[in-house]
C-alpha cells in the first residue's frame, strides 16, 4: 500500500461543477502539499498546510490530522483547471508523493 | 523573473551512454532536489542537496550521480548503470526543507 493515496485517479467534470479530490496518508507528517501539474509537465505549488483550511481564489484545501486525510476543492470549475493534482506529505527532509488525480473539465 | 531552468526539454540517449541533465535556479534557494516521474506513479526522489558541496541519496539513487559545486546549479548525471532511464525528470528547489518547493518544467529522457 502506498504511503499516500489519492482518489479518484481520474475525474471528468462539467464546467461550473464543484470538485473534490481526496488524499489519505498512513504516516506521521509535518506538512501536506497540494501541487498542480500542467499538460506540459511543469508543476506549481498550490498549498502547504499542517492544520485547518486554506483558500486561494476558487481553490480550498483542508486537512484533518487525526484522520490523516486532506481534500482539495475547486469551486465553479473551468476548463483551464484541467491538470493533474498531486498530494505530497513531508516526512523529515523529504516529500512523499501520491500518484496524482487527472482532472478534465469540459465546457 | 526568478525561477528554475531545466535543460534540455527532451533528451535522447543511446544504450551505454551517460547523459547530464541541467538544473539552474536564481531564487537563492539552499535546497535542491531531483525527482523521477513514471506514468501512474508519484514522483520519486533521486538525490537532494540542502547546501552547497553536500548532497544525499534519495529513494532511487542507484544509476544516478549529482554534484553541487555552486548554489544555483544541481546537475544530474544518468549513468549507463541505470537500466531503465526512460522517464520524466523534475528538478526543484526550496529556501529550506520546510518551505514549498519550486519546480522546473522537466526533462523527458528517452532511450534510442
Amino acid at each position: 500500500k502506498n504511503e499516500v493515496e489519492q482518489s479518484p485517479q481520474n475525474l471528468t467534470a462539467q464546467e461550473g461543477e464543484f470538485i473534490t479530490i481526496n488524499c489519505s496518508y498512513s504516516v506521521g507528517i509535518s506538512a501536506l502539499h497540494w501541487l498542480q501539474q500542467h499538460p506540459g509537465g511543469g508543476i506549481v505549488s498550490l498549498f502547504m498546510l499542517s492544520s485547518g483550511k486554506k483558500k486561494h481564489g476558487r481553490l480550498i484545501a483542508t486537512i484533518n490530522i487525526q484522520e490523516k486525510h486532506s481534500s482539495l476543492h475547486i469551486t465553479a470549475s473551468h476548463p483551464r483547471d484541467s491538470a493533474v493534482y498531486i498530494c505530497a506529505v513531508r516526512r523529515g527532509n523529504k516529500l512523499v508523493f501520491g500518484a496524482g488525480t487527472i482532472l478534465r473539465v469540459k465546457s | 523573473d526568478g525561477g528554475i531552468t531545466q535543460s534540455p526539454k527532451y533528451l535522447f540517449r543511446k544504450e551505454g551512454q551517460n547523459v547530464t541533465l541541467s538544473c539552474e535556479q536564481n531564487l537563492n534557494h539552499d535546497a535542491m532536489y531531483w525527482y523521477r516521474q513514471d506514468p501512474g506513479q508519484g514522483l520519486r526522489l533521486i538525490y537532494y542537496s540542502q547546501i552547497v558541496n553536500d548532497f544525499q541519496k534519495g529513494d532511487i539513487a542507484e544509476g544516478y550521480s549529482v554534484s553541487r559545486e555552486k548554489k544555483e546549479s544541481f546537475p544530474l548525471t544518468v549513468t549507463s548503470a541505470q537500466k531503465n532511464p526512460t522517464a520524466f525528470y523534475l528538478c526543484a528547489s526550496a529556501q529550506d526543507r520546510n518551505q514549498p518547493q519550486h519546480f522546473g518544467d522537466g526533462t523527458r529522457l528517452s532511450i534510442l
